[in-house]
């Protein structure tokens, strides 16, 4: 069955710092990938997504996340974080025809000023 | 991007009382909805797969007669948590799906149930 891991479940950083969130998936195939991110208070937004061709993709935000098909990843990076940015943020993946996108248990971000 | 609208946003009602909860695409047709529950500093678990006209396909440990879908139109599906329970107390999440072959996802704004 396909699965979704996301490695950390907590992150802290001070303003400025870069960042980068891990996501590895399980399956073998053609997959599309995501990352949604939760505001406090507010419902998931997209953030990003991989469906073909350039594997490193540009989401909102300066975030981006570079898909390496050899590792089953799909890492999501910023370069310098903002209070803003504070967070949660899942990974999901919707595998070739199959018919829903399977989330990550989710990074919680807090960034402080 | 699409608009998926959830209504209500907040319900409280008693042990044993049932409760709806409407989900809407308000620009798009909507062909396929899906049901999702998120526990406290939890991910989402998908719930049921709603397809409009037809029966919905629930997730393995989920009562098909406790949550029940119903996907009437192209535009809403609906979710009834029957008897509910202090238990079934949960933030419940729609989407919706615009093309079959991204698999990209729309949200709701969620509505949190609390059974008291």
């Amino acid at each position: 069955a396909q699965s979704v891991s996301q490695h950390n479940h907590h992150v802290i950083l001070s303003e400025a710092a870069s960042l980068e969130l891990g996501c590895n998936y399980s399956y073998g195939g053609t997959v599309n990938l995501f990352w949604y991110v939760q505001y406090p208070g507010q419902h998931l937004q997209l953030l990003l997504k991989y469906f073909s061709g350039d594997p490193l993709v540009k989401g909102i935000k300066g975030f981006e996340a570079e898909f390496i098909k050899s590792k089953f990843s799909f890492n999501l990076r910023k370069p310098s974080v903002q209070w803003s940015d504070t967070a949660e943020y899942f990974c999901a993946v919707n595998a070739g025809g199959y018919n829903k996108l399977i989330f990550g248990a989710g990074t919680r971000l807090a960034v402080h000023p | 991007g699409a608009v998926v609208s959830q209504h209500p946003s907040r319900v409280i009602c008693k042990s044993g009382t049932s409760v709806k909860i409407e989900c809407r695409s308000l620009d798009f047709q909507a062909t396929t909805m899906f049901w999702y529950r998120q526990f406290p500093k939890q991910s989402l678990m998908l719930m049921a797969t709603s397809n409009e006209g037809s029966k919905a396909t629930y997730e393995q440990g989920v009562e098909k007669d406790k949550f029940l879908i119903n996907h009437a139109s192209l535009t809403l599906s609906t979710l009834t948590v029957t008897s509910a329970h202090p238990e079934d107390s949960s933030f419940y999440i729609c989407s919706a799906r615009v093309t079959r072959e991204t698999g990209e996802l729309f949200f709701g704004e969620g509505s949190r149930l609390t059974v008291l």
